[in-house]
């Protein structure tokens, strides 16, 4: 079983909906959680981190984390075309930054 | 943000040569850089972390000399596929981490990637 689990979609939504998109995890000693969007053919790009539990907004995104669920979220309002990438949730335990373990990725889709 | 480049962005080579890739940080010094592969519809797979002026840590299961890491100075790092074969075909990224406040590196910054195929 995977550490991290992320549905890989793909997902597809209309202009201006609500995105979704979630991991679960097993390993309970994880603390940092982010996600990154990735473009096509190009590098991640970081989106939010949060640490521990709690709730995080930044414009049009919103991440969240319940540790007691092993579950985060992020959300996405007003979709755009533009936000059509695939995002990649990752997490780790301890403050080096390049021991994260990422999920797979969702891909998302956003039709104008 | 900060900025990471890779060179190149795309390289095709025979079986049985040799490929660098480059990474290299433009507006910031990183002591360290980590470079992963990410196979399509996959996840980013941590393969070693490049420290400048010591050995690069690699990762359990990733050949050290098939996969040659120098950290050549607080900028660049490259990555030396040895002996490319098909089978090592994948996206290669580096990234290098947020330090620049002083505090724990809890970002990082990825490069744009290369893309490697082995024919």
């Amino acid at each position: 079983q995977k550490e991290v689990e992320q549905d890989p979609g793909p997902l597809s939504v209309p202009e201006g909906a609500i995105v979704s998109l979630n991991c679960t995890y097993s390993n309970s000693a994880f603390q940092y959680f982010m996600w990154y969007r990735q473009y096509s053919r190009k590098g991640p790009e970081l989106l939010m981190y949060t640490y521990s539990s709690g709730n995080k907004e930044d414009g049009r995104f919103t991440a969240q984390v319940d540790k007691s669920s092993k579950y985060i979220s992020l959300f996405i309002r007003d979709s755009q075309p533009s936000d059509s990438a695939t995002y990649l949730c990752a997490m780790r335990h301890n403050t080096n930054a390049g021991k994260s373990t990422f999920g797979d990725g969702t891909t998302l889709t956003v039709k104008p | 943000g900060a900025v990471v480049s890779q060179h190149p962005s795309r390289v095709i080579c025979k079986s049985g040569t040799s490929v660098k890739i480059e990474c290299r940080s433009l507006d910031f010094q990183a002591t360290t850089m980590f470079w992963y592969r990410q196979f399509p519809k996959q996840s980013l797979m941590l393969m070693a972390t490049s420290n400048e002026g010591s050995k690069a840590t690699y990762e359990q299961g990733v050949e050290k000399d098939k996969f040659l890491i120098n950290h050549a100075s607080l900028t660049l790092s490259t990555l030396t596929v040895t002996s490319a074969h098909p089978e090592d075909s994948s996206f290669y990224i580096c990234s290098a981490p947020d330090s620049g406040t002083g505090g724990p590196a809890l970002t990082q910054y990825f490069g744009p990637g290369t893309r490697l195929l082995v024919l």
